[in-house]
């Protein structure tokens, strides 16, 4: 069974671009969660979908955004990048069944720099 | 809010040594409590996870119990080697999101 995937594994882009990060959960699970993983800061939470609908979002500006497709892939969006957004980028699924209390899957992540 | 305060590392042990890990979490409602595991090189996976109050998760020799009346959810492991050497997460979901810890580091010398 093929894992989460996510792509690009790295990103370069300048302060004030964009960027775009995509992510495909495991077959069969339906919500897919995003975190930032900054530099001795652990694993914010960024962003929680299921069934192509944003269930709940973490404490970031609304320049962080995304969308989950009908087939349940994710997108995550940062505009007008800043150099702090320089971070890993982890992607997660799980079965919704019980909700948060299913094990997430995470991806490998994309490791995203801001110059 | 729902947060978790991990141990800080880095942490060096040798061989068979005792492992404990902190980890104490503050939550309004009844979370689950999860322990993640980074290897080098890889993406986080789940250790172990305890559901409801005195669960005790185990997994590869590891163990975790749920203690409501310490807010804590500690990992230990009796005899650590040297494939344990990765980063450790303590986590805790409520209905709205996860909240990690900050992760420790352990290595485990020969």
């Amino acid at each position: 069974e093929a894992g989460v995937t996510q792509s690009p594994t790295h990103l370069i882009k300048t302060r004030g671009q964009q960027a775009t990060l995509r992510c495909s959960p495991i077959s069969g699970h339906t919500s897919v969660y995003w975190y930032q993983q900054a530099l001795g800061l652990g694993l914010q939470f960024l962003l929680w979908y299921d069934e192509g609908e944003e269930r709940n979002r973490g404490n970031f500006p609304p320049r962080f955004s995304g969308r989950q497709f009908p087939n349940y892939s994710s997108e995550l969006n940062v505009n007008a990048l800043e150099l702090e957004d320089s971070a890993l980028y982890l992607c997660a699924s799980s079965l919704p069944e019980a909700g948060l209390q299913e094990t997430q899957y995470f991806g490998p992540g994309t490791r995203l720099l801001v110059l | 809010g729902d947060s978790v305060t991990q141990m800080e590392g880095p942490v060096t042990l040798s061989e068979e040594a005792f492992l404990t890990i902190n980890c104490t979490y503050t939550a309004t409602g009844y979370p689950s409590l999860f322990w993640y595991v980074q290897y080098p090189g890889e993406g986080l996976q789940l250790l172990l996870k305890a559901t409801k109050a005195d669960d005790k998760g185990s997994n590869k020799g590891f163990e975790a119990t749920y203690r409501k009346e310490t807010t804590s959810f500690h990992l230990e492991k009796g005899s650590v080697q040297v494939s344990d050497s990765a980063v450790y997460f303590c986590a805790l979901s409520d209905s709205n999101q996860f909240y990690f810890g900050t992760g420790t580091s352990l290595t485990v010398i020969p």
